[in-house]
């Protein structure tokens, strides 16, 4: 059964860096497309950041230059470095993993949810 | 950017009726790239539809979705007291870039 559980996140101040991680089970992450997708309280949702198969990394212009994704293949997980973080960026985080040869994601899992205040 | 615009806002309707929601993109956007979800309060998303027309494992074939370059829809045939629910399309272009419809609240009439 495909599960992906993130964790990581809280209550941090304006400034400062946080690492959300998103453990997978039943499928391997670096065998799939995985992204991070944020949902803003009481707002729609926005897509964050993507990582491929090969590697390669991609991310919304609102995150740039901020905020890294990465797995460790060892672990089997997925990761999101968040620094300078900004009230704007309270949200839960959502990690999801892209269907092949589609541009949707099948799998999500039950979010973390962040809040950025002093 | 691939802006998703997604019509009416809010939908009421009863138990029974058909939906039929909305979603224009502002580029043309490929066939195996525009999905439906749904979202309930308190849950993650829940894909519906991918590749604009096909249903997602265990979805209802009440759900159906067509369309093609700049427009796609989302039918409910049959509207069942759990589908009641916020609704969003979304679609991948290059370079990279998942980009989600604003949503569409379907509440009971």
């Amino acid at each position: 059964e495909v599960q992906l559980v993130e964790s990581g996140g809280g209550l941090i101040q304006p400034g400062r860096s946080l690492r959300l991680s998103c453990a997978a089970s039943g499928f391997t992450v670096s065998s799939n497309y995985m992204s991070w997708v944020r949902q803003a309280p009481g707002k729609g949702l926005e897509w964050v950041s993507v990582i491929y198969t090969a590697g390669s990394t991609y991310y919304a212009d609102s995150v740039k230059g901020r905020f890294t994704i990465s797995r460790d293949n060892s672990k089997n997980t997925l990761y999101l470095q968040m620094n300078s973080l900004r009230a704007e960026d309270t949200a839960v985080y959502y990690c999801a993993r892209g269907r092949p040869n589609y541009g949707d994601y099948n799998y999500w899992g039950q979010g973390t949810l962040v809040t950025v205040s002093s | 950017e691939n802006v998703l615009t997604q019509s009416p806002g809010t939908l009421s309707l009863s138990p029974g009726d058909r939906a039929t929601l909305s979603c224009r993109t502002s580029q043309s956007v490929s066939s195996n790239d525009l999905a439906w979800y749904q979202q309930k309060p308190g849950q993650a998303p829940r894909v519906l539809i991918y590749g604009t027309s096909s249903r997602a494992t265990g979805i209802p074939d009440r759900f159906s979705g067509s369309g093609s370059g700049t427009d796609f829809t989302l039918t409910i045939s049959r509207l069942e007291p759990e589908d009641f629910a916020v609704y969003y399309c979304q679609q991948y272009s290059s370079p990279p870039r998942y980009t989600f419809g604003q949503g569409t609240k379907l509440e009971i009439k």
